[in-house]
């Protein structure tokens, strides 16, 4: 049962262009949620994170939007650069179950230059 | 400043032996996270440990998995009697506080490779 699902394994987006990365989970208790950029053989690096009693989180080039109704969140890169080109994964936590991260199973952006 | 490291980055074994992982958190963290990650996978959670504790083990599998964090020292994972289905990408994560709105930080992670 996966909790937190991201499910476009892939996008590609034009340098310049903005890229949307969206994630859905289920579980209803989660009320933290992070954003990792991950390239390979290398570790997620964090990107930007919301906390369930907001709807928006800016940073930089980077934005979070959070659908509490819709259990749904979505990142938000403008604009993008060939350098943002990697597998992002969407993470959830819940204060009631400590610090465990779910994670879900990562979308690959590739930017065109 | 250095981040989470984790020794070594590629391990080889072969069926039957064991595999111990390293973890060495960021300074001033004392919370340690592992997680796997299986090719073309997110990563799952494995265990969560504080000094000399084991906070959350949910995660690990019941038989041959398990985890310290010594009060000196790295924390290691170590697999006994390793099957090829444990090939995998082990990331460790740090963080300093408890609490779900928290962030943590990635080593570069363990590619264990059985043969």
């Amino acid at each position: 049962d996966q909790q937190v699902k991201q499910n476009s394994p892939s996008l590609s987006v034009q340098e310049g262009r903005i890229s949307i990365l969206n994630c859905d989970y289920t579980n209803s208790m989660f009320d933290y949620f992070l954003w990792y950029k991950k390239y390979p053989a290398e570790g997620p690096t964090f990107l930007i994170s919301i906390s369930s009693i907001k709807d928006k989180n800016e940073d930089g080039r980077f934005t979070v939007f959070l659908n509490k109704s819709a259990k749904h969140l979505s990142l938000h890169i403008v604009p993008s650069q060939p350098g943002d080109s990697a597998v992002y994964f969407c993470a959830a936590s819940a204060s009631n179950a400590g610090n465990m991260l779910t994670f879900g199973g990562g979308t690959r952006l590739m930017v065109k230059p | 400043n250095a981040g989470v490291m984790q020794n070594p980055r590629h391990l080889v074994r072969r069926r039957g032996q064991e595999a111990r992982l390293r973890c060495s958190p960021m300074k001033g963290h004392s919370h340690v996270y592992w997680y796997r990650q299986l090719p073309e996978e997110g990563l799952k959670f494995m265990v969560y440990l504080q000094k000399e504790n084991i906070i959350d083990e949910s995660g690990m599998p019941k038989e041959r998995f398990s985890a310290e964090f010594p009060k000196e020292g790295p924390s290691i994972l170590r697999i006994q009697q390793v099957v090829r289905g444990d090939s995998a990408a082990y990331f460790c994560a740090s963080s300093m506080f408890w609490g779900s709105e928290n962030e943590q930080f990635f080593g570069p992670g363990t590619r264990l490779t059985v043969l």
